[in-house]
């Protein structure tokens, strides 16, 4: 099945504490991207990547890493989470090339930062 | 960045009544997307509009791409309660699926049986 995929699926952490939440998909999408989502604010980009070692930041950048080492893989990286990122995260990806805009969503992960 | 105003922000129906909902932009897209997402899900894509004056339906769904390329509208006709989900309108100005898909802050709908 189609799919991408994130883990894990809802975390509690506390400031300060890195962490990493991991995104998959199993589609060979050349496309990757990090959302979160806020009340309020619909969606906003993080991070973008168009294909292995080439990432870009979004709208919303600060705070967070990503690294694209393999095609399938796109993990988000928070070197030292405040409470401000406490959010729902998405990851996205496409085919990446003009024939296909549709960027496919992961299930989400929920971040509590105290 | 871009922004895209989507209205309304929530909509009360009772099934079987029509629904429309738009998204407007002071920004030209090239591709206009419009998502749902039900609770404790991710964004599930609906249907992708690539020109302007586009009419396209899927099911019970149409969506328009405006001439004007500014703007897009979502109907659904005869709304059932599993319509029930946040319903977000995208943008994007590039060629590619680098250039930054600009979301609307979503249209709550409920569907009362």
């Amino acid at each position: 099945e189609a799919q991408v995929t994130q883990n894990p699926r809802y975390l509690i952490t506390v400031t300060g504490k890195k962490l990493t939440v991991t995104c998959s998909q199993n589609m060979n999408h050349e496309y990757m991207s990090w959302y979160r989502q806020d009340p309020g604010l619909g969606l906003r980009q993080i991070y973008y990547s168009m294909n292995v070692e080439v990432t870009d930041k979004g709208d919303v950048p600060e705070g967070y890493k990503v690294s694209r080492k393999e095609k399938r893989n796109f993990p988000l990286i928070l070197e030292s989470p405040s409470p401000n990122q406490t959010s729902l995260y998405f990851c996205a990806s496409s085919i990446g090339r003009r024939i296909s805009y549709e960027q496919y969503f992961g299930p989400g992960t929920r971040l509590t930062v105290t | 960045g871009q922004q895209l105003n989507q209205s309304p922000q929530s909509m009360f129906i009772q099934e079987g009544e029509d629904v429309s909902m738009n998204c407007t932009s002071s920004s030209i897209f090239n591709t206009w997307l419009w998502y749902k997402q039900d609770p404790g899900e991710g964004p599930v894509l609906l249907i992708a509009l690539y020109k302007a004056g586009e009419l396209t339906s899927n099911g019970r769904l149409t969506a328009q791409f405006g001439i004007t390329r500014k703007d897009s509208f979502l109907n659904i006709s005869a709304s059932i309660p599993s319509d029930v989900g946040i319903y977000f309108c995208a943008g994007q100005i590039g060629e590619t699926s680098g250039s930054r898909l600009t979301f609307g802050e979503g249209t709550q709908l409920t569907v009362n049986p």
